[in-house]
């Protein structure tokens, strides 16, 4: 089954304490994307991969670090967490751009205390 | 002014009738214009997707784009419960590879 998966789905973690949340496609897509979801704030841009080796900033990057070693694999990467993180984060795959649909995973809830 | 606006909503719209949704965005530049639903504690999932000015039809969903107004639409007919979500709106401004979402409608479907 053609899917993005995120691990863990629901994260409480303390300020400070450094943490990953995985991402992993198989569509073999190219493009590859963070966001997070806070109401009234919708959905914002953390980080894109055009492909491999290749990220860049979206529109609300810091705090954050992401790497693309492996094509289906893009992990969001919390240094020292804050409690203005605790959101809903969604990785998402398409084709090669956003041009193309873009196909989220189910979403990892993080609460930082 | 934010990038891309919608009205949060929410908008009510009796089973059966036509439910219309709206965004504008700030880019005269945008090439690549998106509808994702979302239903309550669920990922999005992309509607429709339009480029050029016009319609675009897909069963009982209906894009339409103004690029000189910046303006582009969701027209669902035949509206059903299980239409009930909230319907972002996503555009690639700019012509580069990120993409900007409103803040999305919440739209309720009345039996």
């Amino acid at each position: 089954e053609a899917q993005v998966t995120q691990n863990p789905r629901y994260l409480i973690t303390v300020t400070g304490k450094k943490l990953t949340v995985t991402c992993s496609q198989n569509m073999n897509h190219e493009y590859m994307s963070w966001y997070r979801q806070d109401p009234g704030l919708g959905l914002r841009q953390i980080y894109y991969s055009m492909n491999v080796e290749v990220t860049d900033k979206g529109d609300v990057p810091e705090g954050y670090k992401v790497s693309r070693k492996e094509k289906r694999n893009f992990p969001l990467i919390l240094e020292s967490p804050s409690p203005n993180q605790t959101s809903l984060y969604f990785c998402a795959s398409s084709f090669t751009g956003i041009q193309y649909e873009q196909y989220f995973g189910p979403g990892t809830r993080l609460t930082v205390t | 002014q934010k990038e891309v606006e919608q009205n949060s909503g929410p908008l009510s719209v009796p089973e059966g009738a036509i439910a219309s949704l709206n965004c504008t965005y700030s880019d005269r530049v945008s090439q690549s214009f998106f509808w994702y639903r979302q239903y309550s504690g669920k990922s999005p999932e992309l509607i429709m997707s339009i480029y050029s000015n016009g319609d675009k039809e897909d069963g009982r969903f209906t894009a339409q784009l103004n690029k000189a107004s910046q303006y582009v639409s969701l027209l669902i007919r035949d509206s059903q419960p299980s239409d009930s979500a909230t319907y972002l709106c996503a555009v690639a401004l700019g012509g580069n590879e990120k993409l900007t979402f409103g803040t999305g409608t919440r739209l309720t479907i009345i039996p």
